[in-house]
């Protein structure tokens, strides 16, 4: 799987929105963009993925570049339950195996 | 429902002891995954179930890692001759499995064991 570059860390205020940066240059065009995020003390969740075209949820939106070599998490409005580490993954299309996770953007949402 | 479980929550070991980890999977999940995370980092796979076997254990640092899930549902990571560098926190995931055109696969993680190794 290609690596994936993220800022180490972010800090936001509650109710703004947050746009979390992840680039991955050397993406192939089997390669989903999946994103999971790590509440303190809990495992990690799943959030949203992509392959090419922008993505909504309950939870998130993922913005994907026209190249699909970068892309970003939007959380429209910060709360505080959202300070968690923020980690994008590229995943093979169908792939049952297991995520490869880098470091992450932590996220700290500011009162 | 129930998400994915783990016992114990805390374990506290010396070292040269032997230990074993429990995970208990979303019901009906077939795909079962291992993996640490040391204090600062992502989790780090160890070892993924597809049923009751072992599809790929390229993660496991050494032969004192083993893991088994002989029922296909529960599964328990075992570690040998502790060592102190083992002290992380276990973490167990599960998911559907099935492909069928999922692009996603979702994983679907639990709580984690914290293991310290005196």
């Amino acid at each position: 799987d290609a690596k994936t570059t993220q800022p180490n860390s972010m800090e936001s205020n509650e109710e703004e929105p947050v746009h979390l940066p992840c680039n991955h240059s050397t993406i192939s065009g089997t390669d989903y963009i999946h994103w999971y995020r790590q509440l303190p003390s809990q495992g990690p969740e799943y959030v949203i993925h992509g392959l090419t075209s922008n993505v909504n949820n309950r939870m998130a939106s993922l913005a994907i570049a026209e190249d699909r070599k970068s892309s970003t998490l939007i959380l429209h409005r910060a709360t505080l339950r959202d300070a968690a580490v923020y980690y994008c993954i590229l995943r093979y299309g169908g792939s049952q195996g297991n995520l490869i996770f880098g470091k992450g953007t932590k996220l700290s949402v500011k009162p | 429902g129930a998400g994915v479980s783990q016992t114990p929550s805390n374990k506290v070991t010396e070292k040269g002891k032997y230990v074993e980890l429990r995970c208990d999977p979303i019901s009906g999940h077939t795909a079962l995954y291992w993996y640490r995370q040391s204090l600062g980092q992502g989790p780090e796979f160890l070892i993924y179930f597809q049923g009751t076997g072992a599809a790929d254990d390229s993660g496991l640092p050494n032969d004192r890692f083993f893991a088994v899930r002989p029922e296909g549902s529960v599964s328990t990571l075992k570690i040998q001759r502790t060592e102190r560098g083992d002290s992380a926190v276990y973490l167990c995931a599960s998911s559907d499995g099935t492909s069928g055109g999922l692009s996603y696969n979702e994983q679907f993680f639990g709580p984690g064991t914290r293991l310290t190794v005196l």
